[in-house]
């Protein structure tokens, strides 16, 4: 399985943007760009996905390098309720299930 | 929210005794997942299931099995608990159809502790 490199932890002002970056040298052309977070005692929350272009919902926008080896997660103005565990996950599909592999994550600590 | 529940929430069960955790979902959605998390590490896959009686492994399989005999329950048994499957448990869903990709909804876990 392709893997992720994240860093273990960051931090990040109230009202200010963040940007988490993950990098995934390995990917292959039908791997799929996830993030999900944690939140703290509660299960992963879906966040965002992505092939090649940048995407956008209501939570984050997913930055995807050209070359897709790397890609960033921005949350555009960070409240208290995004300090979590965040996680870059490259999708495997099998008979159709998504294998997420999941690594340690980064860290996130939101500063008021 | 999702509607996916897992029972029991917490418990605790001696070395050697079997244990079956089970996962319920209101959703009718087709793949099912077992994940166990431990500290200081990200969710690692067990089983999953692709559809009723349709199961396979994941990365962590040994000493776990599953069942899945209707679409809203996925039963997860530990044959003979051991120390080194105290975790907290986790069950996700996610659906099928046209598009590539479907995101995965996660249980609120359940706490296991083997004594």
């Amino acid at each position: 399985d392709a893997k992720t490199t994240q860093p273990n932890s960051m931090e990040s002002n109230e009202e200010e943007p963040v940007h988490l970056p993950c990098n995934h040298s390995t990917i292959s052309g039908t791997d799929y760009i996830h993030w999900y977070r944690q939140l703290p005692s509660q299960g992963p929350e879906y966040v965002i996905h992505g092939l090649t272009s940048n995407v956008n919902n209501r939570m984050a926008s997913l930055a995807i390098a050209e070359d897709r080896k790397s890609s960033t997660l921005i949350l555009h103005r960070a409240t208290l309720r995004d300090a979590a565990v965040y996680y870059c996950i490259l999708t495997l599909r099998i008979q159709g299930a998504q294998k997420l592999v999941f690594g340690q994550g980064t860290r996130l600590t939101i500063n008021p | 929210d999702a509607g996916i529940t897992q029972s029991p929430r917490h418990k605790v069960t001696e070395t050697g005794t079997p244990v079956t955790l089970r996962c319920h979902q209101t959703e009718n959605h087709r793949y099912m997942y077992w994940y166990r998390q431990d500290p200081g590490h990200g969710l690692r896959l067990i089983h999953y299931s692709y559809g009723v009686k349709d199961t396979d492994k994941g990365e962590v399989s040994d000493g776990y099995s599953v069942s899945r005999s209707k679409t809203e329950d996925f039963l997860l048994t530990l044959e003979s608990a051991t120390s080194s499957q105290t975790s907290v448990y986790f069950c996700a869903i996610s659906e099928s159809g046209r598009r590539q990709v479907y995101e995965q909804y996660f249980g609120p876990g359940t706490r296991l502790t083997v004594t």
